[in-house]
């Protein structure tokens, strides 16, 4: 058990639906980071916030926005979701930032129909 | 064009055996990552790295920054080493890119 939680574990829904993925990360740990891992394209890194702030984005989806709030525990939203957002959708946090070890989460699978 | 390419990506191992995944990069990196990911799913950092070597119990990690190339090793394999393992690297721009993994299994 890493110590970072992911709420829901599987989440199905439509096309064209609004969801929203919690991470809370280990006590003590300010950076967050969010991974989109599907069949098709691997492991993609989404974004990271450290203390509240963004400060790092990768290969996230206009339709995808993310926060970190004051308490640190981070929510994904994805929206008008299609059938090739379908994937296991990670959190990772670290104590600091990019230069520490992550810990993961079990992941949140997105299932879109 | 991959940024991150391992190989193999299959192995199969006889218990005990001296095991060795190859991960060489394109970019120019901050830190390398190695991942292991269990067939349920879940995903554990095994090693960050920047230069050199590290050490954790029977895994070894290694990277040579000039060449662009790291190498994980595990020492007598155990039938629990069987999973995937991801290279990753952070490039000096903060952008991540991902190795497709290598599958593992340790035949008893």
């Amino acid at each position: 058990d890493s110590g970072v939680t992911q709420t829901p574990k599987h989440l199905i829904t439509a096309t064209g639906q609004r969801v929203t993925l919690r991470c809370s990360p280990r006590s003590g740990d300010l950076s967050v980071y969010w991974y989109q891992q599907s069949l098709d394209q691997g492991l993609q890194f989404l974004i990271q916030y450290y203390n509240g702030e963004e400060r790092a984005k990768g290969n996230i989806l206009e339709r995808f926005s993310a926060q970190q709030f004051p308490d640190l525990h981070s929510e994904l939203n994805l929206s008008s979701l299609e059938l090739g957002d379908s994937a296991l959708y990670f959190c990772a946090s670290s104590v600091g930032g990019l230069n520490y070890e992550q810990y993961f989460g079990p992941g949140t699978r997105l299932t879109v129909t | 064009k991959n940024e991150v390419e391992q190989s193999p990506q299959n192995l199969t191992a006889q218990e005990g055996e001296f095991i060795t995944i190859n991960c060489s990069y394109s970019v120019g990196i901050s830190a390398l990552h190695w991942l292991q990911q269990h067939p349920g799913g879940g995903i554990v950092s095994l090693f960050m790295l920047s230069s050199g070597k590290k050490k954790h119990g029977r895994l070894i990690a290694t990277i040579n920054i000039q060449e662009k190339h790291s190498s994980l090793h595990i020492t007598a394999s155990h039938p629990r080493d069987s999973a995937v393992y991801i290279c990753a690297v952070r490039d000096t721009g903060n952008q991540f890119y991902f190795g497709t993994g290598t599958s593992l299994t340790v035949i008893p």
